[in-house]
């Protein structure tokens, strides 16, 4: 059975630092992985999204890499800011095609 | 694209009742999921679809939930009769497969469900 953990759960850091938010999982036979960010109250917002054959994934001041034969993903976020206070979700897509989420990770940017 | 939609983003009822959430997925999507959210359980898979048939319920968490896809652009998940448990933020969410393929998941914005 899939299992995804994200550590930490909860991350408090100040402007403009650069940051790391780690996803694990345990079964090394996934589709594709994707994180998500969650803002309270609201849905969840697709970020990147790294395909089995890929190694890693960057849009603006985000990178995502995957590393399947180990079972990690890592999120890295560069010069962070307030505005990227929010729920950071890891969802691995495994075989069947089903969608299994970890607890997410609780950014706090303070300015 | 207007994305996934869902309705009613709000739901309050009482025990007992019956409870029907709804969701367009986007257009030429092809799998639907339905996911429940709570502080203590997290995202929860309850059921998903693939080409309108249901593939995995094995996250429905009683006989009381059911859901169906009678068509390519509508899913419909019922509680029947709900109860205070049952209080979640229930999302659903689309992607394309094709092949190995496995397509980005989008969310719709969720139906806070309040069972008093």
């Amino acid at each position: 059975k899939q299992e995804v953990t994200q550590i930490p759960a909860a991350l408090s850091v100040p402007e403009g630092e650069n940051l790391v938010l780690n996803c694990s999982f345990t079964d090394s036979a996934i589709y594709n992985l994707q994180w998500f960010r969650q803002d309270p109250g609201k849905g969840l917002t697709s970020l990147l999204l790294i395909q089995s054959s890929q190694r890693e994934q960057t849009s603006g001041r985000l990178n995502a890499s995957l590393d399947k034969s180990s079972g990690r993903s890592t999120l890295y976020i560069a010069a962070s800011q307030p505005g990227d206070s929010a729920t950071y979700l890891c969802a691995v897509r495994t075989g069947g095609f089903k969608t299994i989420f970890g607890a997410g990770t609780r950014l706090f940017v303070k300015a | 694209d207007a994305g996934v939609i869902q309705s009613p983003r709000h739901e309050v009822t009482e025990m007992g009742q019956e409870v029907t959430l709804r969701c367009k997925p986007i257009s030429g999507h092809n799998s639907l999921f339905w996911y429940r959210q709570t502080m203590m359980r997290g995202l929860e898979l309850l059921i998903y679809f693939n080409n309108n048939v249901p593939i995995d319920d094995s996250g429905m968490p009683e006989d009381r939930f059911s859901a169906k896809m009678p068509n390519a652009s509508f899913s419909t998940l019922k509680i029947q009769p709900s109860e205070p448990r049952d209080s979640a933020v229930y999302f659903c969410a689309s992607s394309f497969r094709g092949g190995s393929y496995g397509g980005e998941l989008f969310f719709g914005e969720g139906s806070r469900l309040t069972v008093l």
